[in-house]
């Protein structure tokens, strides 16, 4: 089984500063890694996918994360906080094993102060 | 190009009726699941189907059943709803095998239901 562990539930960043968003996954076979992002009383919107290809993922708005198996970590970054990034972060790993299935963590709350 | 399609968008129940949330994909994905997102709990995994004909529970079965009616079609069912039920939930859907399970899951917009 696998399992994605976001350790903190808020974090707050001034406009134009680093964003880091940490995820730490568990698998016991090769993981595939998603980062997902969720607008105010939107859905979910893929932002990047990690799929045992460059382990430097870039995706969209900006957002970029590095698989570091050794470490079993899949951190999201930006290096320039923008106000539109506020909204809520969530990580999530899947395989394709035979009872594969896609695991969520708990999400983390990104605001962005002026 | 619907993508995954989710009715309906907002419901309220009262204590002990029942309801069924249908979602529907047209995207040819063997797995389906059901999640419930409440504050501070991130996505929670209640139901979901790998392939057509097959369903197993996830984290928080209890009080939903679902049926995979079809390759398209993973409904959810609540017999007798309870306030902590009020959530939001969401469908979504994956491909399963390779190389196929590079792709990321697809989501559907949401139901807000609310239990009263």
């Amino acid at each position: 089984a696998q399992s994605v562990t976001q350790l903190g539930s808020h974090v707050s960043v001034s406009e134009g500063a680093l964003v880091l968003l940490r995820c730490n996954y568990s698998s016991s076979v090769p993981p595939y890694l998603f980062w997902y992002v969720q607008y105010p009383n939107q859905g979910l919107q893929l932002l990047l996918k990690y799929t045992s290809a460059a382990t430097l993922v870039k995706g969209i708005n900006g957002f970029e994360a590095e698989f570091k198996k050794s470490e079993t970590s899949f951190h999201l970054t930006k290096p320039s906080a923008h106000m539109s990034d506020a909204a809520e972060y969530f990580c999530a790993v899947t395989t394709t094993g035979a009872n594969s299935k896609l695991t969520f963590g708990k999400g983390i709350t990104l605001s962005v102060r002026p | 190009n619907a993508g995954v399609t989710q009715t309906p968008k907002f419901q309220v129940l009262k204590t002990g009726q029942s309801m069924t949330l249908q979602c529907a994909q047209d995207m040819n994905h063997n797995s389906m699941y059901w999640y419930r997102q409440d504050p501070g709990m991130g996505l929670r995994l209640i139901y979901y189907s790998a392939s057509e004909g097959t369903t197993d529970k996830g984290e928080v079965p209890n009080g939903y059943n679902v049926s995979r009616l079809n390759k398209r079609e993973f409904s959810l069912r609540l017999e007798s709803a309870a306030p902590s039920q009020t959530s939001v939930y969401f469908c979504a859907s994956t491909p399963r095998g390779r190389p196929e399970g590079r792709t990321e899951a697809f989501f559907g917009q949401g139901t807000r239901l609310t239990v009263v």
